[in-house]
Formats: structure tokens, C-alpha cells, sequence
């Protein structure tokens, strides 16, 4: 069965320090995988995504995620966190049998402390 | 250019009683989308349009309907609203398939007592 898993329910970094953000996905083709991060009372904004070519893939507000197809990873990296990075961050895979759904994960919670 | 617009913000209604969430958007995007958000289950798709004309059920669709009433506005429907059914809504929408980058909007908080 397809599906997403973000292992982690909620992320502490300290400003300053590397972030990473876990999400593990399975699909028997190709996927499609995207990055979404939603702030609080706000509507979910587009990151990044990978469709083929490049394993790294660089996104919005410095953020990148490395493709991993023989471990199915797709995790979101930065740096350097910043406390405006605190959000709700949400991994999804493209369903194989429909060009229009995504499978979300449960979304991870990343508070950047100063 | 204000993308893509919902109302109303907050709602509560009693079970039972219908409404209607108004979604629009102005990027003259092909493909619109509502999901609902629950916590610790991430988006879930109740119903898309994948052009003009078009509607199709996505992953949970009992108990809404929707009306692609032209380019620009997707509805949903809630004909009898239960208290599963209280969650935030989300409008997105995107030039053509979902690989295309989904712009969403701001959400409905919907509470069904």
C-alpha cells in the first residue's frame, strides 16, 4: 500500500543549528514527493518537491531535501534553523494511480528555540 | 492578486443543519481541491476537480458535495452536518495535476455540535 511516515511528532532545534525532518515513504514506482509547511492559523505553503534527476533538492526560505531511494527517505534539511522556521511541516507522495491525489504524513511539529 | 480565498473563516453549526464553503481563486488554475485537516492525520482529501465541468471523490467524500461552478470557484456542500464532521477545511488549487505546486487558503474552522 502506498502511504507516508513522519516518524517524528514534534522536532526541538536550537537556533542556529542544523534541522532535519524526517519522512520515510512507500510506493512501488517512481515517486512524486513534495514539502509543505503550514504556520500557525495559515493555509499549507509549497516548500519543494522531487519529480526525477537531482537527489538534493533545493526549496523556498533555504530549506533542502535530500532523495534517498534505496532507504525511501525524502528528509527536509536547513542549515542553520531560524526561529521564524517554527511550524507544522508535511510530507506527501504522489498517489500512483491518480494524476491529482497526494498522500500527506501526519505532519511533524519543528519549534526552533532562541 | 489574492490567490486563493475561503469563507467563511470559523463557522459552528448544530448537527443536522447544512452549509456551504465558498472557495475562488484567481491564478486561472485549472485544478482545485478540498481537504480536511485533523490533528495527527495530517490533509485528506474529500473531493477534486480536475478542470471546468469535472468533479471526483477523493479519499473521504461521505456526507459532502461539491460544485465546480466555473474556473474560478469550487464549493463544498455539507447537507446534514454531523460532529465528524468538525475540522478546518482547506481549498487548494493548481495549474493542472498535483505534481503542479498546490496553492491553498487561508481555512475553515468548522465546529458541528
Amino acid at each position: 500500500a502506498q502511504s507516508v511516515a513522519q516518524p517524528e511528532d514534534q522536532v526541538n532545534v536550537a537556533e542556529g543549528n542544523p534541522l532535519t525532518v524526517k519522512c520515510t515513504y512507500s510506493v512501488s514506482g517512481n515517486p512524486y514527493l513534495f514539502w509543505y509547511v503550514q504556520y500557525p492559523n495559515r493555509g499549507l505553503q509549497f516548500l519543494l518537491k522531487y519529480i526525477t534527476g537531482d537527489n538534493l533538492v533545493k526549496g523556498s526560505y533555504g530549506f533542502e531535501a535530500e532523495f534517498n531511494k534505496s532507504q525511501t527517505s525524502f528528509h527536509l534539511k536547513k542549515p542553520s534553523a531560524l526561529v521564524s522556521d517554527s511550524a507544522l511541516y508535511f510530507c506527501a507522495v504522489r498517489r500512483e494511480d491518480s494524476n491529482y491525489q497526494l498522500i500527506w504524513g501526519a505532519g511533524t511539529k519543528l519549534i526552533i528555540k532562541p | 492578486n489574492a490567490g486563493v480565498t475561503q469563507t467563511p473563516k470559523f463557522q459552528v453549526l448544530k448537527t443536522g443543519q447544512s452549509m456551504t464553503l465558498q472557495c475562488a481563486q484567481d491564478m486561472n488554475h485549472n485544478s482545485m481541491y478540498w481537504y480536511r485537516q485533523d490533528p495527527g492525520m495530517g490533509l485528506r482529501l474529500i473531493y477534486y476537480s480536475a478542470s471546468e465541468g469535472t468533479t471526483d471523490k477523493g479519499e473521504v467524500p461521505n456526507g459532502y458535495n461539491v460544485s465546480r461552478l466555473n474556473k474560478r470557484e469550487f464549493s463544498l456542500r455539507l447537507e446534514s452536518a454531523a460532529p465528524s464532521q468538525t475540522s478546518v477545511y482547506f481549498c487548494a488549487s493548481s495549474e493542472r495535476t498535483s505534481t503542479d505546486t498546490q496553492y491553498f487558503g487561508p481555512g475553515t474552522r468548522l465546529t458541528v455540535l
